[in-house]
């Protein structure tokens, strides 16, 4: 069965500075990789995702997340952070094509300090 | 203005009752889903339906009933079966088979004392 993990619950990023945030899969097949960010007490917002070819995918707010097939990794980056991106950040991934159930890491709470 | 709309936004319910959560879209997309959230557990999938009068179990759906009668509703109940059901409750859409971008409403929080 496919699985998310994001290994770290909390981080904290000084306002200005570069963000990574980690996220392993497990899945044996290529599989299709998800980014979403949470504001407290709010659903889901898409931040971008990955499917194929060019494994540096561009989304909104300034992310990006890179998709290393030999890591399993699709690690989330934003090169100068703002202190709106304080939020909870969720990594998904998907098996396969047509209607298929996201499974949804744990998720990494992100503080902005000034 | 499409979207999903989910109500309450909070709701509070006695140990031992049944109580029925609102999800409604306007986006005719075909699947719908609910999911769970507690906190550090991430989101967790209870039930989800890709046509009307058809719906599968997700890997929570214990002490959970749905029915997806109409495209645009799908209204999760949680029965007093379900044994902490205190959470946030998120409603989830999806257009088609080649969009995997789901969209989310903007969830219910369910207390039972």
């Amino acid at each position: 069965a496919q699985s998310v993990t994001q290994p770290d619950i909390h981080i904290t990023v000084s306002e200005g500075a570069s963000l990574e945030l980690r996220c392993n899969y497990s899945y044996g097949a290529t599989p299709y990789l998800f980014w979403y960010v949470q504001s407290p007490g709010q659903g889901l917002q898409l931040l971008l995702k990955y499917f194929s070819g060019d494994t540096l995918v561009q989304g909104i707010k300034g992310f990006e997340a890179e998709f290393k097939r030999s890591q399993s990794s699709f690690n989330l980056r934003k090169p100068s952070v703002h202190w709106s991106d304080a939020a909870e950040y969720f990594c998904a991934v998907v098996s396969s094509s047509g209607y298929s159930t996201l499974t949804f890491g744990k998720g990494t709470m992100l503080l902005v300090s000034p | 203005d499409g979207g999903i709309t989910q109500s309450p936004k909070y709701l509070f319910r006695k140990e031992g009752q049944n109580v029925t959560l609102s999800c409604e879209q306007n986006l005719n997309h075909d699947a719908m889903y609910w999911y769970r959230q507690d906190p550090g557990q991430g989101l967790r999938l209870i039930y989800y339906s890709q046509i009307v009068n058809d719906f599968q179990k997700g890997d929570i759906a214990e002490g959970y009933s749905v029915s997806r009668e109409k495209k645009e509703s799908f209204p999760l109940t949680v029965t007093s079966a379900q044994k902490n059901p205190t959470a946030f409750y998120l409603c989830a859409t999806q257009r088609g088979q080649d969009d995997y971008g789901y969209t989310f409403g903007s969830g219910t929080r369910l207390t039972v004392v």
